[in-house]
């Protein structure tokens, strides 16, 4: 079974442009979250969806968004990137047997300059 | 305001010997526990979980306690390994689906 697939593995933006980061889950996987780890804050949820819905969102503005499609792939985007935004962003996909069940990619790494 | 504590960022242990890694919480909402392995480079790796009717989970090498009272787990490995040399993360959940609220990791290295 493939695992988890993120892309770009590496990126670099410049503040104010946006981007957009890409999941692919474990088949069979209707649940993808996204995290967002610093060395300042740690890993932090940002938002969890399943079925195409957002069913959790985390404490994270507005300029942090993402969207799932029907084959469960999912897509976070941020728009007017800021440097505080440099982050190792994770998303993990989430089987039936719930959160044992839960397994992360290896992670985007973006960079703002 | 940290719900996940993981007041050491550090353990040096001796190969063969017992790692104690410990974690605090202060959200009493929190009933499930987990602990996560991870490598540089890589995404976290589920190592073992714990619901709050239990206050203790072995699998194999890994045992996790929970005191509810003292709002207090810990991860035991038992005898340690060089490959064990990783970030722990501990992390806690309003139920086994809910999402995670992680410590901010512990980084084990155990010593040949």
């Amino acid at each position: 079974k493939a695992g988890v697939t993120q892309t770009p593995r590496y990126l670099i933006k410049t503040r104010g442009q946006q981007v957009t980061l890409s999941c692919s889950p474990i088949s069979g996987h209707r649940s993808v979250s996204w995290y967002q780890q610093t060395p300042g804050q740690g890993l932090q949820f940002l938002f969890e969806y399943f079925s195409e819905t957002q069913r959790n969102k985390g404490n994270f503005p507005g300029r942090f968004s993402g969207r799932q499609f029907s084959n469960s792939r999912s897509e976070m985007n941020v728009s007017t990137l800021e440097l505080g935004d440099s982050a190792l962003y994770l998303c993990a996909s989430t089987g039936g047997q719930g959160l044992d069940e839960q397994y992360f990619g290896p992670g985007t790494r973006l960079t703002v300059t | 305001d940290q719900q996940v504590k993981q007041n050491s960022p550090s353990l040096s242990v001796q190969e063969g010997r017992i790692s104690i890694l410990n974690c605090d919480y202060t959200n009493s909402m929190f009933d499930y526990f987990l602990w996560y392995k991870k490598y540089p480079a890589e995404g976290p790796t589920f190592l073992i979980s714990i619901s709050s009717i239990k206050d203790k989970n072995e699998d194999g090498r890994f045992t996790v306690f929970l005191n509810k009272s003292a709002k207090h787990l810990s991860l035991h490995i038992v005898p340690s390994q060089p490959g064990d040399s990783a970030v722990y993360f501990c992390a806690a959940s309003t139920g086994s689906q809910g999402n995670l609220i992680f410590g901010k990791g512990t980084k084990l290295s155990v010593k040949p």
